[in-house]
């Protein structure tokens, strides 16, 4: 089993849609959590972390579920410009960090 | 203020071949780390340095990749010899972890994308 599992899409959406990204982790002891957004043939970029309690950042919610071990990622009123691939990442320990990547969701919005 | 530097940008070699990659992390950063990303892939962790020691390399395939980072700044990623399996793009990227000033986001580069034949 991966240490961090997630849906390889693609989710292909239209243009104002709101889309729903969820991300499995195995490591119970995993104490940090991110979005990482990559787009086609460029490095990753943080997008986001994602706190216990949930966050939001304009369009963009993260919620974290330590119970389930899974980390979501909501994304409201689809932009041609999110179209990407959404890394969930994951701190593998907690006395060392190191992050581990999940193989990304793709994104496609379409008009 | 810069980001980080890597080069070559692309590289094509024959399979057996050697190749070496650089990179030279955003200033002040004190962790390093290489990740190799296959096509369709995530980022894959191969070595972490803080300053200039290993902080883990325990899924570097040590009988035929190498990294040094001699001075606790730029660092250097050998592959010898390569195989098919290494085409990959071999991602570097810094952080401030270690610093007192970590907010835990790695910053990567534009990565140096490897063709073996």
């Amino acid at each position: 089993r991966k240490e961090v599992e997630q849906d390889p899409g693609p989710f292909n959406v239209p243009e104002g849609a709101t889309v729903a990204f969820n991300c499995t982790y195995s490591n119970s002891a995993s104490q940090s959590f991110f979005w990482y957004r990559q787009d086609c043939r460029k490095e990753p970029k943080l997008l986001m972390s994602v706190y216990s309690s949930g966050n939001e950042d304009g369009r963009f919610t993260a919620q974290l579920n330590r119970a389930s071990q899974y980390i979501s990622l909501l994304i409201r009123d689809s932009k041609l410009s999110d179209s990407a691939t959404y890394l969930c990442v994951v701190n593998r320990l907690a006395s060392s960090y190191k992050l581990i990547f999940g193989s990304g969701t793709r994104l496609l919005v379409r008009p | 203020e810069a980001g980080v530097a890597q080069s070559p940008r692309y590289k094509i070699i024959e399979k057996r071949q050697s190749v070496a990659f650089w990179c030279n992390p955003i200033s002040g950063h004190a962790t390093l780390y290489w990740y190799q990303q296959i096509l369709g892939q995530g980022p894959k962790l191969l070595i972490q340095f803080q300053n200039n020691g290993v902080v883990d390399d325990s899924q570097l395939p040590k009988d035929r990749f190498s990294a040094e980072r001699l001075k606790g700044v730029d660092s250097t990623l050998k592959i010898q010899p390569a195989k098919l399996e290494d085409s990959a793009v071999y991602l570097c990227a810094s952080s401030s972890l270690g610093t007192g000033t970590d907010t835990g986001e790695l910053f990567f580069g534009e990565g140096s994308r490897l063709t073996v034949l």
